[in-house]
């Protein structure tokens, strides 16, 4: 089982839509959450940290569920500028994050 | 303020060859990892510095070497490339984590494109 998961997608929606991704890790002793938006040959760029009692940026909310072990993304009033891949990504304690393989947003006119 | 830069952007190379990535930050971020990135897997870790002088195994070391003789540099082998090592190569930086606080943001390069034939 991988560490972290997450649905491929694409997820096709349209303009306005509100869409949301799930990602579900495999260590419960994961400390950190994170999703990072990557833009087609771009690198990764933080989009925002998941905290516990989850947290609001703009459109954007993510919440954690830690009895259930996974964390979500929702998106409001999609914009054809949030079509990217979006990683879900997880510190488990060790030196370094766990990346999801990420889920690729398609946002249509 | 450039961030993270990569060197070079694209590369092709022979199966035997040896090349040298060179991934450089202005933050003074203490660490620094290196990644590659292939389709349907997401990034894995090849290697990682905690700091100048010191660096250390991720996912996927076997091939790759690394070194870090400078704080704001960190250099990426491969002896003797092989077709599987064909991938996008992302190098990230960040600051120190601190004792009981969360993990800190990664800033990434633009990548390295590298085939090997």
């Amino acid at each position: 089982r991988k560490e972290v998961e997450q649905d491929p997608g694409p997820f096709n929606v349209p303009e306005g839509a509100t869409v949301a991704f799930n990602c579900t890790y495999s260590n419960s002793a994961s400390q950190s959450f994170f999703w990072y938006r990557q833009d087609c040959r771009k690198e990764p760029k933080l989009l925002m940290s998941v905290y516990s009692s989850g947290n609001e940026d703009g459109r954007f909310t993510a919440q954690l569920n830690r009895a259930s072990q996974y964390i979500s993304l929702l998106i409001r009033d999609s914009k054809l500028s949030d079509s990217a891949t979006y990683l879900c990504v997880v510190h488990t304690g060790r030196r370094a994050l766990t990346f999801g393989s990420g889920t690729r947003l398609q946002v249509q006119p | 303020n450039a961030g993270v830069t990569q060197t070079p952007k694209f590369r092709v190379l022979k199966t035997g060859q040896s090349m040298t990535l060179l991934c450089a930050q202005d933050m003074n971020h203490e660490y620094m990892y290196w990644y590659r990135q292939d389709p349907g897997m997401g990034l894995r870790l090849i290697h990682y510095s905690v700091g100048e002088g010191t660096t250390a195994k991720g996912e996927v070391p076997d091939g790759y070497n690394v070194s870090r003789l400078k704080k704001q540099n960190f250099l990426l082998g491969l002896e003797s490339a092989a077709p599987s090592q064909t991938s996008v190569y992302f190098c990230a930086s960040s600051y120190r984590r601190l004792q009981g606080a969360g993990y800190n943001e990664q800033f990434f390069g633009p990548g390295t494109r590298l085939t090997v034939l």
